[in-house]
Parts: C-alpha cells; sequence; structure tokens
C-alpha cells in the first residue's frame, strides 16, 4: 500500500525564520510530488509541485525532492504569521489515480 | 474564471438514506476525484474518473458511488447512509495523470 509519512507537529516557528516541512514516501514508482497548504475549514490549496531530484524555488518557497532516499520537503522562508497551516505532502504514481496524501504538519508561526 | 463547486456545503441527514454530492468544474479538465478527510486520516482517495462513462474505485470506495455523464460533473452517491461516513468531502480535478489537482471547498457531511 502507498503510503506518505509526514510528522504531524504541530511545528513552530518564530516570525521571519525558516520553516523546514518533511515527509517521506513509501512508493518507489512515485514521478510527481505536491505541496498544498490547508487553512482550518478549507480545502488544499497548491503551494508547490515538484517532478525532478533537487531543488524547486518559489518566492519564499522551495521544494526539494530526493528519490533515492524517498524523501521530499518544503522549506518556507521569512516565515509570517499567515504562513499558520497545515501543509499536506502528496505523491503521485504519474497515472490519473489519485494522490496519495500524508496526514499533513500543522505548522505556527509564532509573531 | 474557470473553477470547480461542490453542492451542498453542508449536509444533514439520517443513517440509511441515500444522499448525493455535486462537483461541476468549468476547468474542462479530464480527471475529476473524489476525497474524504478525517482527523486521523488525512485525505483519502474514494473515486476517480479518468473521462466521460469512465470511473474507478480508489482507497475507500465501499458505500459509495460515482457516475460520469459529462466532462465537468462527477456526483458522489452514498447509496445508504452510515454515521462512519460523516466526514468533509472534497472533490478535485486534473488535467493530466500527473498533473497538479485542483480542489473544491468541500461538502460537509453529518450522518446521524
Amino acid at each position: 500500500q502507498k503510503e506518505v509519512e509526514q510528522n504531524s507537529g504541530p511545528l513552530s516557528v518564530p516570525e521571519g525564520a525558516i520553516a523546514s516541512l518533511n515527509c517521506t514516501y513509501s512508493d518507489r514508482g512515485s514521478q510527481s510530488f505536491f505541496w498544498y497548504r490547508q487553512y482550518s475549514g478549507k480545502s488544499p490549496e497548491l503551494i508547490m509541485s515538484i517532478y525532478s531530484n533537487g531543488d524547486k524555488e518559489d518566492g519564499r518557497f522551495t521544494a526539494q525532492l530526493n528519490k533515492a532516499s524517498q524523501y521530499v520537503s518544503l522549506l518556507i522562508r521569512d516565515s509570517q504569521p499567515s504562513d499558520s497551516a497545515t501543509y499536506l505532502c502528496a505523491a503521485s504514481g504519474g497515472g490519473a489515480d489519485g494522490l496519495t496524501f500524508g496526514k499533513g504538519t500543522h505548522l505556527i508561526i509564532q509573531p | 474564471d474557470a473553477e470547480i463547486t461542490q453542492s451542498p456545503r453542508h449536509k444533514i441527514t439520517e443513517t440509511g438514506r441515500q444522499v448525493t454530492l455535486a462537483c461541476h468544474q468549468t476547468w474542462n479538465h479530464n480527471n475529476m476525484f473524489w476525497y474524504r478527510q478525517d482527523l486521523g486520516h488525512g485525505l483519502r482517495l474514494i473515486h476517480y474518473s479518468y473521462g466521460v462513462q469512465d470511473t474507478n474505485k480508489g482507497e475507500v470506495s465501499d458505500g459509495y458511488s460515482v457516475s460520469r455523464s459529462n466532462t465537468e460533473d462527477l456526483p458522489l452517491t452514498l447509496e445508504s447512509a452510515a454515521s462512519s461516513q460523516t466526514s468533509v468531502y472534497f472533490c478535485a480535478s486534473s488535467l493530466g495523470g500527473a498533473d497538479t489537482q485542483y480542489f473544491g471547498p468541500g461538502t460537509r457531511l453529518t450522518v446521524l
């Protein structure tokens, strides 16, 4: 069974610091990886997608993928209180068979 | 702007009743998905569809069914609602298999 593992947190980070979120996956056939942000009572919204080994940067966000270690991470630089949310890591096998989600990490940015 | 909508946003029903949750997208996406989200379990896939007339079972499909008669809609039916189906249900769509999925606002279903 495909699994995606995340530390549930809460992860508390001071405002302005770097928040580091991590995720591991079990299916070596996974091809695409996504980070979603979910505010309480709202639907998941895409933050980053990554398909190749290495780093991908978008503004304050950097996604990192290491397929050999089956590891995905998300770095948030200059963390803001508005970044406080649950972050969901998801993996796809490449087919249109849905995403496998981790249970999410609850991030709290302390002003 | 293209979007994905769900209705109703909140629903309370009784055990044993049939319930249908609607999902409508204007992205013209081929792929549509239904997930449920529960505390302690995260998001779990119920059913998905590659296109018109195509449906497939996901991880937690027992007690649910879907049908795809057009590109825009994928209604989710609970044949005989059970208390264990109390959850938040999200519909999502994507253009291609490995593409980003975009989520609807969700439906909170309570089965009494």
